[in-house]
């Protein structure tokens, strides 16, 4: 299978504690997205990286979130001191910067239950 | 307000049906247009790219109008698979962000 990649599929944590999920995006995508969905809301932009660099962030992304992408491949994101409203499906995708308009792919997900 | 608008459904048709689903974006520097198609707890997955001049991919006809900043999808002759939730979604000029709409969602029946 050649496309974005998460783990783990589903992440359930106390109140409190520290969750890092990964992603793998599409291996010739040099550009790579996270973004969080609550129910009923499409999803919303977290932090964008075009190789190693992070270049775009959400106000969204609080100071208990960190995001990174050491070697331009896979990226971690980390939320720390996981509160209720934390809750939700974190997603990532990857898009191709060649050209405009480039379609972002997603991965099937992570879904983070806070207890 | 939010940036991208949709009517949240649900829409219910029959089967064979012609169903039109309609978006308004805010702001005037959007540059790219997406439907995508997103099912039950699954990841969105992309329906079809948006251009000015409308463009078909079989069932499926996507229509742009930047004056009036509204972006449509048609689909005809509907089939039970076509059940899920659609997403409008925009990209701005000079940001890589796509910005999603609540989506529509649609349910087809026998």
């Amino acid at each position: 299978d050649t496309g974005v990649s998460q783990n783990p599929r589903h992440k359930i944590t106390k109140r409190g504690q520290n969750v890092t999920f990964r992603c793998d995006p599409i291996s010739e995508h040099n550009r790579l997205y996270w973004y969080r969905q609550t129910l009923g809301q499409g999803p919303e932009f977290l932090t964008y990286f075009q190789n190693e660099a992070q270049l775009e962030k959400s106000r969204l992304l609080s100071d208990r979130f960190s995001a990174e992408r050491p070697k331009g491949s896979f990226s971690t994101l980390e939320i720390q001191r996981t509160e209720q409203g934390d809750s939700a499906m974190y997603l990532c995708a990857s898009s191709d910067s060649q050209g405009a308009g480039q379609p972002q792919h997603f991965g099937d997900g992570t879904r983070l239950s806070i207890l | 307000r939010k940036e991208v608008e949709q009517d949240p459904g649900p829409f219910n048709v029959p089967e064979g049906a012609t169903v039109a689903f309609n978006c308004t974006y805010s702001n005037s520097a959007s540059q790219s247009f997406f439907w995508y198609r997103q099912d039950c707890r699954k990841e969105p997955k992309l329906l079809m790219s948006v251009y000015s001049s409308g463009n078909e991919d079989g069932r499926f006809t996507a229509q742009l109008n930047r004056a009036s900043q509204y972006i449509s999808l048609l689909i005809r002759d509907s089939k039970l698979s076509d059940s899920a939730t659609y997403l409008c979604v925009v990209r701005n000029t000079g940001f890589q962000k796509l910005v999603f709409g609540t989506g529509t969602r649609l349910l087809v029946s026998p």
